[in-house]
């Protein structure tokens, strides 16, 4: 069993929709969570992080984490085609840790 | 501010040459990774680096090595290519100073060895 599963998608949506995009995982250790969005050919750049359970929201954004089931989401409301991506869950144990866990990434398409 | 910069873009190799991937950031960060994206597969961590002269084993370090004599720079090299090390690779970095949540991605180096 992988640490951090992902549906791969492809998702689909018209513009204006809201995207739910999730992971589950395994370690409970896991503290912090992150995701990350992936242009084609380009390198992932950093979302949204959170600390432990709770919501967080950034403009059109929210993260979402439920320890108790481990299980994270993102949420994106009014969906651009600017958003059409892959997204990338992340995770780590701990503050001082560098070894993030990365899901295999959802793909996003998001149509005009 | 160009963040962390990796070269080449792309490269085709045969099967047992020698490359050097070559990256380096701009700033200052302690930490830097490299990773390789296989379709569908997500990031795995090849090689990672708490600092200069200081570097350790990520998940998948077979076939890899890395050096890092300063902070700026983390190449990654490839002595003997084989197919299965066809994959797009991406260096990082990050600072402790933000619990390392958040890593600053290069623009990737694909790589096809036939």
């Amino acid at each position: 069993q992988k640490e951090v599963e992902q549906d791969p998608g492809p998702l689909s949506v018209p513009e204006g929709a809201i995207v739910s995009l999730n992971c589950t995982y395994s370690n409970s250790a896991f503290q912090y969570f992150m995701w990350y969005r992936q242009y084609s050919r380009k390198g992932p750049e950093l979302l949204m992080y959170t600390y432990s359970s709770g919501n967080k929201e950034d403009g059109r954004f929210t993260a979402q984490v439920d320890k108790s089931s481990k299980y994270i989401s993102l949420f994106i409301r009014d969906s651009q085609p600017s958003d059409s991506a892959t997204y990338l869950c992340a995770m780590k144990e701990r503050d001082s840790s560098y070894k993030l866990i990365f899901g295999s990434g959802t793909r996003l398409l998001v149509r005009p | 501010n160009a963040g962390v910069t990796q070269t080449p873009k792309f490269r085709i190799l045969k099967i047992g040459q020698s490359m050097t991937l070559q990256c380096t950031q701009d700033m200052n960060h302690n930490y830097m990774y490299w990773y390789r994206q296989d379709p569908g597969m997500g990031l795995k961590l090849i090689y990672y680096s708490v600092g200069a002269g200081i570097t350790d084993k990520g998940e998948v370090p077979n076939g890899y090595n890395v050096s890092r004599s300063t902070t700026e720079d983390f190449p990654l090299r490839l002595e003997l290519a084989a197919p299965s090390q066809t994959s797009v690779y991406f260096c990082a970095s990050s600072s402790k100073d933000r619990s390392n949540t958040e890593a600053f991605f290069g623009q990737g180096t694909r790589l096809t060895v036939v």
